[in-house]
């Protein structure tokens, strides 16, 4: 059984600082991963992928992924209050149409 | 331009009854999909298609039926609702790395 764990949160931060959102995996065949921020009413935006150990940096985002601890993390950088959404981790065993395995999200609060 | 579009965004209807939720998407992807996403807001995989073809029946019952007459379009029947269909579900596509793109989601309420 494929298993994608997170903390739900509310993970609250104020503006200006660094949230760290974590993510565990429980099968070790994952090849790849993602990271979606949903807005309440909306629908997932991919935000981050990450494919490889080590760290991906995008703008204020970074992903880190460690596949020996089967650990996906999402580092926000200069956290803004429209940041606040909630951001689901998803794992998948290969690219093409292999399916998303979704974590149930973690609420991120940016307070002014 | 929209790249996944979903029609309804909004169904109620009665338990018992028959809807369909449709799907569209212009950005040439191959694979399209059907997630449910609960009160929990927990977003689950039912199906998926390639090239029109099933690729992945989740347990899902089979009062749910995906259609997709062409790769741009996928299409979800659902027969004699029940209480517990009421979710919001949502459409996606994606190409070969494995990306997926969602559509606005439509909100289904059965009474």
């Amino acid at each position: 059984q494929k298993e994608v764990e997170q903390n739900s949160g509310p993970l609250s931060v104020p503006e200006g600082a660094i949230a760290s959102l974590n993510c565990t995996y429980s099968d070790r065949g994952s090849q790849s991963f993602f990271w979606y921020r949903q807005y309440s009413g909306k629908s997932p935006e991919l935000i981050m992928f990450i494919y490889s150990n080590g760290d991906k940096e995008d703008g204020r985002f970074t992903a880190q992924l460690n596949k020996a601890s089967q650990y996906v993390s999402l580092l926000i950088r200069d956290s803004q209050p429209s940041d606040s959404a909630t951001y689901l981790c998803a794992v998948t065993l290969f690219s093409g149409y292999s399916t998303l395995t979704f974590g149930k999200g973690t609420m991120l609060l940016v307070s002014p | 331009d929209t790249a996944v579009s979903q029609t309804p965004k909004y169904l109620v209807t009665q338990m018992g009854n028959d809807k369909s939720i449709k799907c569209e998407q212009n950005l040439g992807h191959d694979t399209m999909y059907w997630y449910k996403q609960d009160s929990k807001k927990f977003l689950k995989i039912m199906f998926s298609y390639n090239n029109k073809e099933l690729i992945i029946n989740e347990t899902v019952p089979n009062r749910f039926s995906p259609k997709s007459p062409d790769k741009a379009h996928l299409n979800l029947h659902i027969n004699s609702l029940e209480l517990g269909d009421s979710a919001v579900y949502f459409c996606a596509s994606s190409q070969d790395t494995g990306e997926q793109f969602f559509g606005p989601g439509t909100r289904l309420t059965v009474l």
